[in-house]
């Protein structure tokens, strides 16, 4: 199985700042990897997939890239409404698709 | 717009029969693959499984196949996740959701509400 090892759990931020989360895959994989806003009580929500292609609708100071093992999703401008969890997610390996472990925004 | 209606949250006894649905609009019903992840404060999120309604095709997740059962009632344009035996593990939240397959990549762009799910004795 594909693991998707997410850094760091939590991360805490002032509005504005320049937030970037990590998530590292066990092996090579494709750019099949998709990113995911959760906050508290609500559904996940798709942001990003193929790596770095935006899902309409979401602001585009979510910026997704990498390859390999290594993927990142960077906020570029930190805004309060971004006080959340992010998981990360693969598909390099359908039907398994796997998510990361998940790492919480906070607001400084 | 689509939107994914879930059922009420369900309170069970260990050894007990599950079946959550999810209600769906007719154009997501026969265009769009359907299926479950489920979320535990233990394991994380976990996808589950799909389901293609026009022709009731399935792919489970390796981690549940024999474990649930994913279905369809086309008359009412619900998807259906039904768990025999249930444990204290099963005790999560469930979302249903659509699988969009974008070029070989495969991502959850749809989340219904939930259905949380507890189990207990």
């Amino acid at each position: 199985d594909i693991q998707m090892t997410q850094s760091p759990s939590s991360v805490s931020a002032s509005v504005g700042d320049r937030v970037t989360i990590t998530c590292r895959a066990s092996q090579v994989i494709s750019s099949w990897v998709a990113w995911y806003q959760q906050k508290p009580g609500k559904a996940p929500k798709l942001l990003i997939y193929a790596a770095s292609s935006l899902e309409s609708g979401v602001p585009s100071r979510f910026i997704g890239s990498g390859s390999g093992r290594d993927f990142t999703l960077t906020i570029s401008s930190l805004q309060p409404e971004d006080s959340a969890t992010y998981y990360c997610q693969q598909a390099n390996s359908f039907p398994l698709l796997t998510f990361g472990g998940g790492t919480k925004v906070e607001i400084k | 717009e689509v939107q994914l209606m879930q059922s009420g949250a369900e309170v069970k006894k260990p050894g007990e029969f599950l079946r959550i649905s999810c209600k769906v609009s007719e154009y997501t019903f026969t265009t769009r693959w359907i299926g479950w992840v489920r979320q535990t404060p233990g394991k994380g999120l976990e996808w589950m499984g799909i389901i293609f309604p026009p022709d009731s095709g399935t792919v489970y997740s390796p981690s549940f196949q024999g474990q649930v059962t994913i279905s369809v009632d086309k008359s009412v344009t619900t998807a259906y996740l039904q768990r025999t035996r249930l444990k204290a593990s099963d005790t999560a939240m469930y979302y249903c959701v659509t699988l969009r397959n974008d070029y070989g990549d495969h991502f959850f762009d749809n989340w219904g509400q939930g259905t949380l799910v507890s189990v207990s004795s």
